[in-house]
């Protein structure tokens, strides 16, 4: 089975910094894959998929990269509001899915 | 406006049954591949079943099949997970999803429920 793996597990920066996280399968996926963002007490957000491909609504600091196995997610500017826990997603072999485990930020 | 509003959970003992509901407006409900994922407490995402807008066909993951049953009822636009023989592991919060695209299953999901709360314990 493919395994996703998210780094850092958490992290913490300041407002205005730029902040990465990485998502790395263990096989390739080509550009198939999605991330989200979750804050407690609401339902996950979608932010992109296809690995680049930004969601209407979601604000431009967000950007991703990445293609076959090492994926990145770039919030750039970060703001007060982007505190949650991010998932990256794997969807090649829909509708047989993987999340990774999760990467908290926090301020 | 998108929405998916979920009911049903709750607390319910080891061997138990539950039945979640999930209902869908502002989309053509019937055209889009709906499913649900979970997040056991302490850990991530984990998605659990998936159904074709017709409902014609099913999907689970290896850690809930032949326990849990997944359907849609696209007349009254609404989802359904019944979950029988639930154990201890199946404890957390569970999320109803739309798939992005109609007419095919993607498991891109752009929209998903407020989430609902199991809990199985003696």
């Amino acid at each position: 089975d493919v395994q996703m793996t998210q780094s850092p597990s958490s992290l913490s920066a300041s407002v205005g910094d730029r902040v990465t996280i990485t998502c790395r399968a263990s096989q390739d996926i080509s550009n198939y894959l999605a991330w989200y963002q979750h804050k407690p007490g609401k339902g996950p957000k979608l932010l992109m998929y296809a690995a680049s491909t930004l969601q209407p609504g979601v604000p431009s600091r967000f950007s991703g990269s990445g293609s076959g196995t090492d994926f990145t997610l770039t919030i750039n500017s970060l703001q007060p509001e982007d505190v949650a826990t991010y998932y990256c997603q794997k969807y090649n072999s829909a509708p047989w899915i993987i999340f990774g485990q999760g990467t908290r930020l926090d301020i | 406006e998108v929405q998916l509003l979920q009911s049903g959970g709750g607390l319910v003992q080891p061997g138990g049954s539950l039945r979640l509901s999930c209902g869908g407006s502002g989309f053509t409900f019937s055209s889009h591949s709906m499913g649900w994922v979970r997040r056991p407490p302490g850990r991530g995402l984990e998605w659990v079943s998936a159904i074709t807008g017709s409902g014609g066909r099913t999907f689970y993951s290896n850690s809930i099949k032949g326990r849990f049953t997944i359907s849609r009822d696209n007349s009254e636009n609404t989802l359904y997970l019944q979950m029988d023989s639930l154990r201890g592991e199946d404890t957390g919060e569970y999320f109803c999803v739309k798939d992005i695209w109609d007419r095919e299953i993607t498991m891109i999901f752009d929209h998903w429920g407020q989430g609902t709360l199991v809990t199985v314990s003696s």
